[in-house]
């Protein structure tokens, strides 16, 4: 089956240009994040969807950044005015509705998105 | 906030010798999960631990959650070329996940 795709695979823009970032998680997965993943780093947290309702923004660096599932399923990120520290991996990833305390919440991530700002 | 650090960042080894990575985090986790990632590639699932001083198995894979429930280890017997990679710990909230520092494996052939 079809697993989480992101899109663009690679994103050059010159500073202070807007960028929007797709992802496509697995059909019927209600659970979305959003990493974003520095060279040599972890995958840093950034945001989490349940469903279209985003319960947790406290991971986006600034207001610079936005993210939107209006409808469950695709999601978008957005950076305006984008800065070179914005360079990273950005990273999509769905996961069945998380149950406490169960031996199964995989993360299924995306190919990610390379983002450099120049 | 949370934290997770993992030891070492980088690792070495001859293939055949065995390899193991430490996790802990600053607060008491619900759960543990662990990752690899392939150069270039994305992060992909191994396994999730629940229970205090859980262990499980996965071929020549071993994983294991501290008793109190903070720090964990994956150890690799007889590590093998296709084991390369980077092996990250992550503790999983209900809304948030957050990543350990992760460790680089490198075998020698």
């Amino acid at each position: 089956g079809a697993g989480v795709s992101q899109s663009p695979r690679y994103k050059v823009a010159k500073r202070g240009q807007d960028v929007a970032l797709r992802c496509d998680p697995i059909s019927g997965h209600v659970s979305l994040f959003w990493y974003q993943q520095a060279l040599g780093q972890g995958p840093e947290f950034l945001t989490y969807f349940q469903n279209e309702a985003q319960l947790d923004k406290s991971g986006l660096p600034s207001d610079r950044f936005f993210a939107e599932r209006p409808e469950g399923s695709v999601s978008t990120l957005k950076i305006q005015r984008t800065q070179q520290e914005d360079s990273a991996v950005y990273l999509c990833a769905s996961s069945p509705f998380f149950t406490s305390g169960s031996s199964y919440n995989e993360q299924f991530f995306g190919p990610g998105t390379r983002l450099t700002v120049l | 906030g949370q934290q997770v650090m993992q030891i070492p960042q980088y690792q070495h080894v001859q293939e055949g010798e065995d390899f193991t990575t430490y996790c802990n985090s600053s607060t008491t986790l619900s759960n543990i999960q662990w990752y690899k990632q392939r150069p270039g590639g994305h992060p992909v699932f191994l396994i999730q631990l629940v229970k205090s001083g859980e262990v499980k198995k996965q071929k020549r894979l071993t994983f294991q959650f501290g008793e109190a429930k903070k720090n964990s280890s994956l150890h690799i017997t007889a590590t093998q070329t296709t084991d390369v990679g980077t092996y990250f710990c992550a503790g999983r909230g209900y809304q948030k996940v957050t990543f350990g520092t992760g460790t680089k494996l490198q075998v020698i052939p």
